[in-house]
């Protein structure tokens, strides 16, 4: 157990709708990343926010926005869902901006019907 | 951008040893990193390498060659339960993003009795 809970674990709904991904980091942890795995595209990188202020930027579609609050939990919202959306949807922490290791949550499965 | 190359499948039988190969091509290298991931589970961080050389940890190793752009993850005494993807991943150093990560696509490992 790595301390980074994400909710919820399964998510299913259908084209064109929002969602939003919750995710609490290790108690200490200051930075959230956010990260995609599809079967085709393997895990890629969506952002980064470091003690609320969003701090590096990745392949993040337009339609996808996260914000870290400050009690420092962050959420991913997801909204006008395609098909090709459907991924594992891993959030991420470190205890600063820069460490060398990430402690990721158990991730959440969305699937677009 | 980032490129990472690394072998799709490996496998081998209990109690061998294996490498799994990983080769980048990024401006701003800063370092690499090793993750495991077992089917349907979150990413655990297994190594990172900074310098040129080789770290080791208990029945795993990591490998880095700056010069040749390349790192190798070693595996000794595979036990059954060493059966999953293995992603190199690169940080770069280019600032206030110098957190992020970029994976390759994976390494899966199948371990026979």
């Amino acid at each position: 157990d790595s301390g980074v809970t994400q909710t919820p674990k399964h998510l299913i709904t259908a084209t064109g709708q929002r969602v939003t991904l919750r995710c609490s980091p290790r108690s200490g942890d200051l930075s959230v990343y956010w990260y995609q795995q599809s079967l085709d595209q393997g895990l890629q990188f969506l952002i980064q926010y470091y003690n609320g202020e969003e701090r590096a930027k990745g392949n993040i579609l337009e339609r996808f926005s996260a914000q870290q609050f400050p009690d420092l939990h962050s959420e991913l919202n997801l909204s006008s869902l395609e098909l090709g959306d459907s991924a594992l949807y891993f959030c991420a922490s470190s205890e600063g901006g820069d460490e060398d290791e990430q402690y990721f949550g158990p991730g959440t499965r969305l699937t677009v019907t | 951008g980032q490129s990472l190359e690394q072998p799709s499948e490996v496998t081998a039988v209990e109690g061998a040893i294996v490498q799994i190969n990983c080769t980048y091509q990024t401006s701003g290298f800063y370092g690499l990193s090793w993750y495991q991931q077992h089917d349907g589970g979150a990413p655990t961080f297994l190594s990172y390498n900074a310098l040129d050389g080789l770290e080791e940890t208990g029945r795993f190793s990591s490998f880095l060659s700056r010069s040749d752009s390349y790192g190798y993850l070693l595996l000794q005494e595979l036990q059954m339960k060493d059966s999953a993807s293995y992603f190199c991943a690169v940080r770069v150093d280019r600032g206030s993003t110098l957190g992020r990560l970029y994976f390759g696509r994976g390494t899966q490992l199948t371990v026979w009795p």
